[in-house]
């Protein structure tokens, strides 16, 4: 147990429904990431967060992504409109600002 | 953008040991990470390397070689739990402290 905490766990929905996934981190680390992984690939950068500010994203999220981190603690991430190619486990990790990143248990999504 | 390549599989036999590598290339490195990850689950943290040598930690050591972009991971005395996806991935100061990972080598131990 790391002690990053995302739920759903699964979610499954039809095509075109929005998604929101959440991450509670450890409250005393800084950075906080998003990525997606699917079946035999390594997890893909989504976007990461100083505190409550988006520093960077990837070009694999689409204008129907949006990740969010109010106060600098739990973060949420959206898919609207999903499709089919969405399917995939989103992982969120954060970082003490050490040399350990710490992954959640991730989110499984399956878009039928 | 960085290029991180490992190989795809590899067998190894409970009890032998096994050298999983990694060749990388990046414009700001930042360190290298070497995560476990089972099948169904997040990765897990094994290892960070940030200074060329050897880690060691149990079982499991790690190697890096900055100037040839080069790292490996050993398992030692390999057993049927060991049987995973290993993860090579590399931080990059450009990036955010991001970490990019490779697709990752999966292994399995036999008896």
């Amino acid at each position: 147990d790391t002690g990053v905490s995302q739920n759903p766990r699964h979610k499954i929905t039809k095509r075109g429904q929005n998604v929101t996934f959440r991450c509670d981190p450890i409250s005393e680390h800084n950075r906080l990431y998003w990525y997606r992984q699917t079946l035999g690939q390594g997890p893909e950068f989504l976007t990461y967060f100083q505190n409550e500010a988006q520093l960077e994203k990837s070009r694999l999220l689409s204008d129907r992504f949006s990740a969010e981190r109010p106060k600098g603690s739990f973060s949420t991430l959206e898919i609207q409109r999903t499709e089919q190619g969405d399917s995939a486990m989103y992982l969120c990790a954060t970082d003490p600002v050490t040399h350990t990143i710490y992954f959640g248990e991730g989110s499984w999504l399956t878009v039928v | 953008g960085q290029n991180i390549d490992q190989p795809t599989e590899m067998t190894a036999t409970e009890g032998a040991i096994v050298q999983i590598n990694c060749t990388y290339q990046t414009s700001g490195f930042n360190g290298l990470f070497w995560y476990q990850q089972h099948a169904g689950e997040a990765p897990t943290f094994l290892s960070y390397n940030v200074l060329d040598g050897l880690e060691e930690k149990g079982r499991f050591s790690s190697f890096l070689s900055r100037s040839k972009g080069y790292s490996y991971l050993l398992l030692k005395e390999l057993q049927m739990k060991d049987s995973a996806s290993y993860l090579c991935a590399v931080r990059d100061r450009n990036s955010g402290y991001a970490l990019n990972f490779g697709k990752g080598t999966s292994l399995l131990v036999t008896p």
